[in-house]
Parts: C-alpha cells; sequence; structure tokens
C-alpha cells in the first residue's frame, strides 16, 4: 500500500483543465520535492514535472506542478486525447530511507 | 543521445534467480545515479533500490533487503539489477531510471525488461 494517495481516476473533455492531487505525509512531501510522471500505455514512464513545478525541455506548458504542505498537485490545462495516460507522482520518504511512487491516477479523455 | 537499454524478457522458475542489465550510453556514465523500479502487471511503481556508479554503492527497498542485488561495470557503462527466490509476485516490467541526485528518478528511462516467473 503506498504512503501517497492519488485518486484512482480522473476525466475530463478536450480543452479542459484537470488536477490530480497526491497527498502525503511529514516525512514526505512535507519535507522533500515532488515529481510527476506520465505512462502511455504500453511505454516506460516519463518525467512530467520535477522539483515541484519544473518541467524538463520538450514538455508543454499546459503541464505545471504545485507543492503546499503534505499535498501535491498536477495541472493539465487545454486537455488533449493524447493526454490519456497514467499519472503517478514520487517523493523521497525519510522513514524508508528511498523514493516512494503514488499508486497513479488513470487519466480518461471523454 | 542519452539512452538506457536493457536486456531482453526472461522467464524463470519459483526460486531461481535473474539478472538484468542496463546499458547506458551518451553521457558521462558516472555523473548519474541509477534507480530500480518495477511495475507488477496492471500496478503501480515500485522502487527497487539506486547504485551510485561511482563507487558500486546501493540503497534497497527494506521490502526487497536481502534479496535483491546492484552492481555495476564502468568499462562498460553497465548497471544490473539480480533479485534471487523469485516468487509468483516477482512477475514485473523492470525499468532502470536515471537520476543526477541522491532522489529520484529523473530523465531518462529504459525501455523495460518482463521477467515473468511461473512454473
Amino acid at each position: 500500500q503506498s504512503v501517497l494517495t492519488h485518486p484512482p481516476s480522473a476525466s475530463g473533455t478536450p480543452g479542459q483543465r484537470v488536477t490530480i492531487s497526491c497527498s502525503g505525509s511529514s516525512s514526505s512531501i512535507g519535507s522533500n520535492y515532488v515529481n510527476w510522471y506520465q505512462q502511455l500505455p504500453g511505454t516506460a514512464p516519463k518525467l512530467l514535472i520535477y522539483k515541484n513545478n519544473q518541467r524538463p525541455s520538450g514538455v508543454p506548458g499546459r503541464f505545471s506542478g504545485s507543492k503546499s504542505g503534505t499535498s501535491a498537485s498536477l495541472v493539465i490545462g487545454g486537455l488533449r486525447s493524447e493526454d490519456e495516460a497514467d499519472y503517478y507522482c514520487a517523493v523521497w520518504d525519510d522513514t524508508v530511507s528511498g523514493p516512494v511512487f503514488g499508486g497513479g491516477t488513470k487519466l480518461t479523455v471523454l | 543521445q542519452v539512452q538506457l537499454v536493457q536486456s531482453g524478457a526472461e522467464v524463470k522458475k519459483p526460486g531461481a534467480s535473474v539478472k538484468v542489465s542496463c546499458k547506458a550510453s551518451g553521457y558521462t556514465f558516472t555523473n548519474y545515479f541509477i534507480h530500480w523500479v518495477r511495475q507488477a502487471p496492471g500496478q503501480g511503481l515500485e522502487w527497487m533500490g539506486i547504485i551510485n556508479p561511482i563507487g558500486g554503492t546501493t540503497s534497497y527497498s527494506p521490502k526487497l533487503q536481502g534479496r535483491v542485488t546492484m552492481t555495476r561495470d564502468t568499462s562498460t557503462s553497465t548497471v544490473y539489477m539480480e533479485l534471487s527466490s523469485l516468487r509468483s509476485e516477482d512477475t514485473a516490467i523492470y525499468y532502470c531510471a536515471r537520476g543526477v541526485e541522491y532522489n529520484l528518478p529523473e530523465d531518462y528511462w529504459g525501455q523495460g525488461t518482463l521477467v515473468t516467473v511461473s512454473s
């Protein structure tokens, strides 16, 4: 069982804004930065957001991240059909001295 | 260009061991840590451990401690992950990924290696 909590699913229509949350604890999100990964069906995860709100080169600006206290959020603006994927948050957890991943949120574009 | 290329799929019997390789190219091998992350069928991502290519120091998930061993060969820029005493629950896709800090996997991931444990 993950120590990071995601909603298992989310959905939206093209053009909509969708928010995916990730809830942790004082020893995880409360103390360390969060990364977000996108996993398209049948492919390896791809880094989407690093250090809470930084976008790697090539990631569109409609993806943004934020962190407050023991929670983090990924916002996808202007939803597109190709955004249909699984999204995971990850953070270093001081309790286990290693990274932990959220259980993942399956995003459906209606 | 940066690449992490993993070895091919494996089928193993319960109790056996498996060794998966991850060959790095396109960057200075010793500048990045390598993580191993696995994903059981239909499940989420699970961190297995990390290796520092400088010196080969490792840190493993408490869940897998005692069964997992990560090593590296700097002459070939290759990292290895060996998992022993395999059971059916170890059936998964195994990924390597690099990270510049001793923290989270980052920008480049291997293509994944499917390990199937079945009698």
